[in-house]
């Protein structure tokens, strides 16, 4: 089975650009997570989905961040415009639903690796 | 709500040298707890985890025992090779099907 995919791999563009990122969860999988990853800050959860519904977007940074789930096989991650302080490994992650509270193991993407200029 | 502290990093061990890495809770109940592992450049993947007290859960020769005295969960193998080079992260549940990461423990392994 394919993994959680993610493009591009990697990216560099100038500040004031716009930046799609992109995420294809593992088929079944109900719930997708976007995080960010820099030396600075460590991993952050950014926004999750449930069945393409957004549930917790509170770490989403600024308005400057959108995120979006048009169907189970796709999210996007969007930043317009983009700074420098955006630079960082964005990472998606797909999982299955908590059963009896125990969440469900999270399958994660290579990651994006972003810089901005 | 739910937290975790692991030991700061980073650890620098010699190969076949025996390693622990700490990990302490805070949460309400007795929640289930995980090890994950990032290997360079790749993303994050459960190692291993433990869903009740005094579980023991392992993998590739890595175990953590889920004290609830303690509330500790600490990581350990009693000889790391150089593949084991990675970040580790101590995690558990938090709200609405989150799940709460510690900081990461950045571990290298020289020859």
């Amino acid at each position: 089975d394919a993994g959680v995919i993610q493009s591009p791999r990697h990216e560099v563009t100038e500040m004031g650009q716009e930046v799609t990122l992109r995420c294809k969860p593992i088929s079944g999988h109900d719930y997708l997570f976007w995080y960010r990853q820099t030396m600075m800050r460590g991993l952050e959860l950014l926004i999750y989905f449930n069945n393409n519904v957004p549930i917790d977007d509170s770490g989403m940074p600024e308005d400057r961040f959108s995120a979006k789930m048009p169907n189970a096989s796709f999210s996007t991650l969007k930043i317009q415009p983009s700074e420098p302080r955006d630079s960082a490994v964005y990472f998606c992650a797909s999982s299955r639903p908590t059963i009896r509270d125990l969440p469900g193991e999270l399958f994660f993407g290579e990651g994006s690796r972003l810089t901005v200029l | 709500g739910n937290s975790v502290t692991q030991m700061e990093g980073p650890v620098t061990l010699s190969e076949e040298a025996f390693l622990t890495i700490n990990c302490t809770y805070t949460a309400t109940g007795y929640p289930s707890l995980f090890w994950y592992v990032q290997y360079p450049g790749e993303g994050l993947q459960l190692l291993l985890k433990a869903t009740k007290a005094d579980d023991k859960g392992s993998n590739k020769g890595f175990e953590a025992t889920y004290r609830k005295e303690t509330t500790s969960f600490h990581l350990e193998k009693g000889s790391v090779q150089v593949s084991d080079s990675a970040v580790y992260f101590c995690a558990l549940p938090g709200s609405y099907d989150k799940v709460i990461f510690g900081p990461g423990t950045s571990l290298s392994v020289i020859p």
